[in-house]
């Protein structure tokens, strides 16, 4: 059983691009969770959904950033018009029916 | 609002020793809470996982231990390998229904050969 994937592992775009995060839980998992990890921070949640649906966007900021997890497919975090206050580690993490959490290797992400 | 510490924020130790990482929470209303590993560039690696009911976990030479009442746990490693040098971070869930961990910043432990 393959563990949480996400691609890329580094993205880098410009200030005002979009970054697309992908997320593929783990097989039998149907609940994902994003966090970000800022520079010398600790992780922060951004989202908790389940399959084409938002349950908790409580970390999320209110513009630019959004997320979905389809029917099928990976899960996606979007960041439109990305900022250098972007810049992070991205960690998404899978449970099966909201227990243990697995996380994912990260994207890390840079913003020039 | 939940709030999560660790002290140390970094600490280093002689290979053989035994140790104690400790995590403190504000909140005492919590379903579980778990330990993660993080090597740096890399991701989060589950240690242990406390239910609230539960007062202690053991996996190999980590012991994990859970004082809701007075919102502490401690992560006790026993003789220590420089292969332990990581990021430790605990984290905490609130209750069954609520999703989302609320982390510490960790402790930055390195294990000197």
């Amino acid at each position: 059983n393959a563990g949480v994937m996400q691609n890329p592992r580094h993205l880098v775009r410009r200030r005002g691009q979009e970054a697309r995060l992908r997320c593929s839980p783990m097989k039998g998992h149907s609940h994902v969770y994003w966090y970000r990890q800022l520079p010398e921070e600790g992780l922060k949640f951004m989202v908790y959904l389940q399959k084409e649906n938002i349950i908790d966007e409580s970390g999320m900021p209110k513009e630019r950033f959004s997320a979905e997890f389809p029917k099928e497919g990976p899960s996606i975090l979007r960041i439109q018009q990305v900022v250098r206050g972007d810049s992070a580690a991205y960690f998404c993490a899978s449970s099966p029916l909201g227990d243990e959490q697995y996380f994912g290797p990260g994207t890390r992400l840079t913003v020039t | 609002k939940q709030e999560v510490t660790q002290i140390p924020a970094a600490l280093s130790v002689p290979e053989g020793e035994n140790l104690v990482l400790n995590c403190s929470f504000t909140d005492s209303a919590i379903y579980n809470l778990q330990w993660f590993r993080q090597d740096p560039g890399k991701g989060l690696t589950s240690l242990l996982l406390i239910q609230s009911s539960q007062r202690e976990q053991t996996s190999g030479r980590l012991n994990a231990s859970l004082d809701k009442s007075s919102g502490r746990s401690t992560l006790y490693i026993a003789a220590s390998q420089p292969g332990d040098s990581a990021t430790y971070l605990c984290a905490v869930r609130r209750n069954f229904g609520n999703e989302k961990l609320t982390f510490g910043t960790g402790t930055r432990l390195t294990i000197i050969p």
